[in-house]
């Protein structure tokens, strides 16, 4: 079985300082992970997703995500944090080995960018 | 609009009723999924499909849920006997099934469910 780990329910960073927000999975085979956006009222918005290749991946809004293997670990980052950053973050694995396999969710991390 | 459309946004019903929600994916979007979220928690993965066939449902799903994919398109959500426990936000989310499996999902806005 596939699961995902967000252990921050939240994290706080002024403006312009990084920011990070952590993601842990396990899945039987070879990880597909994301990450999605949720603001308030609205529906998940896709940020990005790593497949294979390279261990940083790029996604929208300046969001980066790095895939580590052997910590089990996909965690979020951007360089400099705005206010509109400020969110619920999503974490979700897929087991890529599968093709039947569906998406899990972690619980969620409210991202809190002060000014 | 070529997203994920979901009808009704909002549905209120008395406990016991049932209800039925409507799920349009984008149209060249082979997989469907259904969700369910509480406030300030993850989605909660209900089912989902591969053109017309239910691939998967959760175990944490009561016989009292039903979804279908009649034609590989629109996909429905039925709630019989509906309990207060059943108030939740119901996402619907569309995909390509990529033969590598990579594909990304796209939400709708979500049906909102209170039961009173």
């Amino acid at each position: 079985a596939q699961s995902v780990a967000q252990p921050e329910d939240q994290v706080n960073v002024a403006e312009g300082n990084p920011l990070t927000v952590k993601c842990t999975y396990s899945v039987s085979g070879n990880p597909y992970l994301f990450w999605y956006v949720q603001y308030p009222n609205r529906g998940l918005q896709f940020l990005l997703k790593y497949i294979t290749g390279d261990n940083l991946v790029k996604g929208s809004y300046g969001f980066e995500a790095e895939f580590n293997k052997s910590q089990t670990s996909f965690h979020l980052k951007k360089p400099s944090a705005l206010v509109s950053d400020s969110a619920l973050y999503f974490c979700a694995v897929r087991d890529g080995d599968s093709s039947a396999s569906k998406i899990i969710f972690g619980s969620g991390t409210r991202l809190s960018i002060r000014p | 609009d070529t997203g994920v459309s979901q009808n009704p946004r909002h549905k209120i019903t008395k406990r016991g009723q049932n209800v039925t929600f409507r799920c349009d994916p984008i149209s060249e979007h082979n997989r469907l999924y259904w969700y369910r979220q509480t406030l300030g928690q993850g989605p909660e993965f209900l089912t989902y499909f591969q053109n017309e066939a239910q691939l998967e449902k959760s175990r944490l799903l009561s016989d009292r849920f039903s979804a279908e994919r009649p034609k590989g398109s629109f996909s429905t959500l039925e709630i019989q006997r509906t309990e207060q426990g059943d108030s939740a936000m119901y996402l619907c989310a569309s995909s390509l099934a990529m033969i590598s499996g990579g594909a990304e999902a796209f939400f709708g806005q979500g049906t909102r469910l209170t039961v009173v």
